[in-house]
């Protein structure tokens, strides 16, 4: 099993450019997570789907768009990139409600 | 509002060392409180979990008892090991705004040397 996999693994933005981060999970998840991890902090949530066709908003959703179209994928879109969104985007998933999350290898962002 | 609150690092510890890296919480209700690993290039790994009062945890030698009187899930390990050396991440699971959210600490940098 891969788990749940991102992509790019790095990407430098330019000001104003903007990218989608891929989110693919192989384990016939229901529960999919976007979450940012900025230096010496914890994750904080940006948008969240418990299902295909279902998205809702984290604690930092701004300047993020999402979309779940299949079970196994959930992109995380940029439009405008800023240097505030300099960061490391995590990906989660997890079956049902009160189990554990799985999270990817993380996709290390700069916008310059 | 629920948060987790860690002690700060880095730790650093000769091998074979005692581990404690303390984590606090506030939450409304009864949260499930987890210990998550980072080892350096990787993604986050749960390393163990307790859902009620009073439930110890543990993993890899890891341990962390669940002790609502004090609102705290201590991570602890009796000899640490160079390849121990990761950030770890205390984490509260609630029911809020209609889901299910992890709170994350901002994390505790351990370095274990030979």
């Amino acid at each position: 099993n891969a788990g749940v996999t991102q992509t790019p693994k790095f990407r430098i933005l330019k000001i104003g450019q903007s990218m989608t981060l891929q989110c693919t999970q192989d384990m016939n998840h229901n529960y999919m997570y976007w979450y940012r991890q900025d230096p010496g902090m914890g994750l904080k949530l940006i948008y969240y789907s418990v299902g295909a066709g279902i998205t809702d908003k984290g604690e930092v959703p701004n300047g993020y768009n999402v979309s779940r179209s299949t079970t196994e994928d959930f992109p995380l879109r940029l439009e405008l990139a800023a240097p505030s969104q300099t960061s490391v985007y995590f990906c989660a998933s997890k079956r049902g409600i009160a189990d554990t999350q799985y999270f990817g290898p993380g996709t290390r962002l700069t916008v310059l | 509002g629920d948060s987790v609150t860690q002690m700060e690092g880095p730790v650093t510890l000769s091998e074979e060392a005692f581990l404690t890296i303390n984590c606090t919480y506030t939450a409304t209700g009864y949260p499930s409180l987890f210990w998550y690993v980072q080892y350096p290039g990787e993604g986050l790994q749960l390393l163990l979990k307790a859902t009620k009062a009073d439930d110890k945890g543990s993993n890899k030698g890891f341990e962390a008892t669940y002790r609502k009187e004090t609102t705290s899930f201590h991570l602890e390990k009796g000899s640490v090991q160079v390849s121990d050396s990761a950030v770890y991440f205390c984490a509260l699971s609630v029911i809020s705004g209609g889901y299910n959210k992890l709170i994350f600490g901002a994390g505790t940098r351990l370095a274990v040397h030979p």
